[in-house]
């Protein structure tokens, strides 16, 4: 089955120094993947996605590159901030059915 | 544009209780899935409806858990009795459609304990 492997966590980091949150998968098919993030007291938001190989999803900084022949998602950020303090989810889903599979999540916190 | 609706917000109960949760998604999204989150862990898939039909319970622990969505908006979980092991987050999200690239918009998530 579908499955989604991230870093162990928590990572402190701070104020703009870079970020890698590593983030792999194994899946059947050609998967879409996600980066979601929850900063604390909010619900769940889509940070990123891909959905093909070679794919460069992005958002207020964040990158990721879908790498089909590493089974890989890593999310970067050149420059960190305090208010990107939060929990970080890789997941994917499926071409047919938009079924998400996270990973662990992983706790980010960045000191002034 | 509102997004999607949880209540309660927390919920506390004794093992062997019954707690119900509802869910109220975005206006036109036809698929909803509720997902349970357990500290320190992903949310994990529970049950995902198209409209008023269930597409994928094959996580749900059918035991205990039961899930509808009559009209095809409003969806409410159930569970009964409870067990220690139920305390978790309960998230409701919804989508337009089905397929990976419709987004999936996520409520605040219902927090339950369960002593």
């Amino acid at each position: 089955g579908n499955s989604v492997t991230q870093m162990e966590g928590p990572v402190t980091l701070s104020e703009e120094a870079f970020l890698t949150i590593n983030c792999t998968y194994t899946a059947t098919g050609y998967p879409s993947l996600f980066w979601y993030v929850q900063y604390p007291g909010e619900g769940l938001q889509l940070l990123l996605k891909a959905t093909k190989a070679d794919d460069k999803g992005s958002n207020k900084g964040f990158e990721a590159t879908y790498r089909k022949e590493t089974t890989s998602f890593h999310l970067e950020k050149g420059s960190v901030q305090v208010s990107d303090s939060a929990v970080y989810f890789c997941a994917l889903a499926s071409r047919a059915n938009s079924k998400l599979t996270f990973g662990k999540g992983i706790t980010l916190s960045v000191r002034p | 544009e509102a997004g999607v609706a949880q209540s309660p917000r927390y919920k506390i109960i004794e093992k062997r209780q019954s707690v119900a949760f509802w869910c109220n998604p975005i206006s036109g999204h036809a698929t909803l899935y509720w997902y349970q989150q357990i500290l320190g862990q992903g949310p994990k898939l529970l049950i995902q409806f198209q409209n008023n039909g269930v597409v994928d319970d094959s996580q749900l622990p059918k035991d205990r858990f039961s899930a509808e969505r009559l009209k095809g908006v409003d969806s409410t979980l159930k569970i009964q009795p409870a067990k220690l092991e139920d305390s978790a987050v309960y998230l409701c999200a919804s989508s337009f459609g089905t397929g990976s690239y419709n987004e999936q918009f996520f409520g605040p998530g219902t927090r339950l304990t369960v002593l």
